[in-house]
């Protein structure tokens, strides 16, 4: 069974990139029927959907946060990332990685969430 | 593009029915049939509970149930318990190949 977990710096200063990375487990992060996303939720608000990248290396992102982004795939490691540049207070949250696709095509399986607070 | 436009609190008691709305736009709801709904427990992750408009996935009760109509996607919940007592996420295609989420209902079972 497939598991996903978020690792990254707990806080990041404000200006600075926030970089965070997902490890999978259990299932290839090559297969063609999977991408891969991250998604984020401010503390006591609601989910944002933040990218995804699929295994040829193509991404989509928010075009609200676009200019900011940019989610990377190591295959090797059976890992992506994500990188946010810039970041202000307002990027505080708990960043979610979660795999889409196969059988469900929406994001289906997802991370624990790690919290990612900017603060200097 | 905007976030789906979900109330911030629904209650209900229960063995009671309740349904959650999810309103959009032409540009996404209104397209296809591609929201899906989740279901979040306080520092947990969000589950899938609908995909697809109205499909449930391996292991969701029957007591979750999905529709659409124009623009606006809902949540029935039949049969109310106590564990339904949650958060609710829509979350739909949003034109571009990007995903929206809704703001989130909180469900109270009274």
């Amino acid at each position: 069974q497939v598991q996903l977990q978020e690792s990254g710096p707990g806080q990041v200063k404000p200006s600075q990139t926030l970089s965070l990375t997902c490890s999978v487990s259990g299932g290839s992060i090559s297969s063609g029927s999977y991408y891969w996303n991250w998604i984020r939720q401010p503390a006591g608000k609601g989910l944002e959907w933040i990218g995804r990248i699929y295994s040829t290396g193509r991404t989509d992102y928010n075009p609200s946060l676009r200019s900011r982004v940019a989610i990377l795939l190591d295959t090797s490691k059976s890992q992506f990332s994500l990188e946010l540049s810039s970041v202000t207070a307002g990027d505080t949250a708990i960043y979610y990685c979660a795999r889409g696709g196969s059988p469900y095509y929406v994001m289906n399986v997802w991370g624990q969430g790690t919290t990612v607070t900017v603060s200097s | 593009q905007s976030a789906l436009t979900q109330p911030a609190s629904v209650s209900g008691s229960p063995g009671q029915s309740i349904t959650l709305s999810c309103t959009g736009t032409s540009s996404d709801v209104g397209i296809l049939n591609v929201v899906s709904w989740f279901q979040q427990y306080p520092g947990k992750a969000p589950k899938l509970m609908i995909y697809d408009g109205s499909k449930r996935p391996s292991g969701v009760s029957d007591r979750f149930s999905g529709s659409k109509s124009g623009n606006t996607a809902s949540l029935t919940i039949s049969g109310l318990q106590a564990e339904d007592e949650a958060d609710y996420y829509c979350c739909s295609y949003a034109g571009s190949t990007t995903w929206v989420f809704g703001g989130g209902t909180e469900l109270t079972v009274l």
